[in-house]
């Protein structure tokens, strides 16, 4: 069964300081992977995906599926990162998403 | 584009009412999903549909819930009877079938059910 597990409920770091949001999936399939935000009062919104390997606002997120991972990273954190963050999951051309649990970013000044 | 339209943004009703709920995708779009966020269980799928043919109703928890698609623009997800284990948020979202993926979701519906 498709399955992602975001381990940090909740993440808290400085502005300025690196970020590193964590991805793990289980699925023995060929996958796509997913990163979704939701900042505040706003649409949850697709960020990246793995097959595109762009760096949108700063992340990029690299699979590997030697460690079935998908961690999301930024360099130097800004304020307005702090957000809602969900990996989600799909086979290759398929349309069902499966969403991990999420991961609260919050950016201290 | 207004984007995807849900309503109503939010909605308490007391345990055994019927509850209906939205959902107006992107014009053009003709894929369509429901999802229900919960602190527990996060966000889960419980319907999509394609060229308003539901696909995959797994998700869908009990015959309490119900959905349909009546037409291209216009969707709705029905809970009867509620009960307040149905508190959530409820997320609709479309897409294109083809092409890319992405979905596009609605702000949201928030249910408490007293």
């Amino acid at each position: 069964a498709q399955r992602v597990t975001q381990p940090e409920k909740l993440l808290s770091v400085f502005k300025g300081a690196p970020v590193e949001l964590k991805c793990n999936y289980s699925y023995s399939g060929s996958p796509e992977l997913f990163w979704y935000v939701q900042y505040s009062r706003q649409r949850l919104q697709l960020l990246l995906r793995h097959i595109s390997r762009e760096s949108i606002k700063g992340f990029t997120a690299d699979l590997n599926k030697g460690e079935t991972s998908f961690h999301l990273k930024k360099p130097f954190a800004q304020e307005e990162d702090s957000a809602m963050y969900y990996c989600a999951l799909t086979d290759q051309g398929a349309q069902k998403l499966v969403f991990g649990q999420g991961t609260r970013l919050t950016i201290n000044p | 584009d207004a984007g995807v339209i849900q309503s109503p943004r939010h909605e308490v009703t007391e345990m055994g009412q019927e509850v209906t709920l939205r959902c107006k995708p992107i014009s053009g779009h003709n894929s369509l999903f429901w999802y229900r966020q919960t602190m527990m269980r996060g966000l889960e799928l419980l319907i999509y549909f394609n060229n308003n043919v539901p696909i995959d109703d797994s998700g869908m928890p009990e015959d309490r819930f119900s959905a349909k698609m009546p037409n291209a623009s216009f969707s709705t997800l029905k809970i009867q009877p509620s009960e307040p284990r149905d508190s959530a948020v409820y997320f609709c979202a479309s897409s294109r079938l083809a092409g890319t993926n992405e979905q596009f979701f609605g702000p949201g519906t928030r249910l408490t059910v007293l």
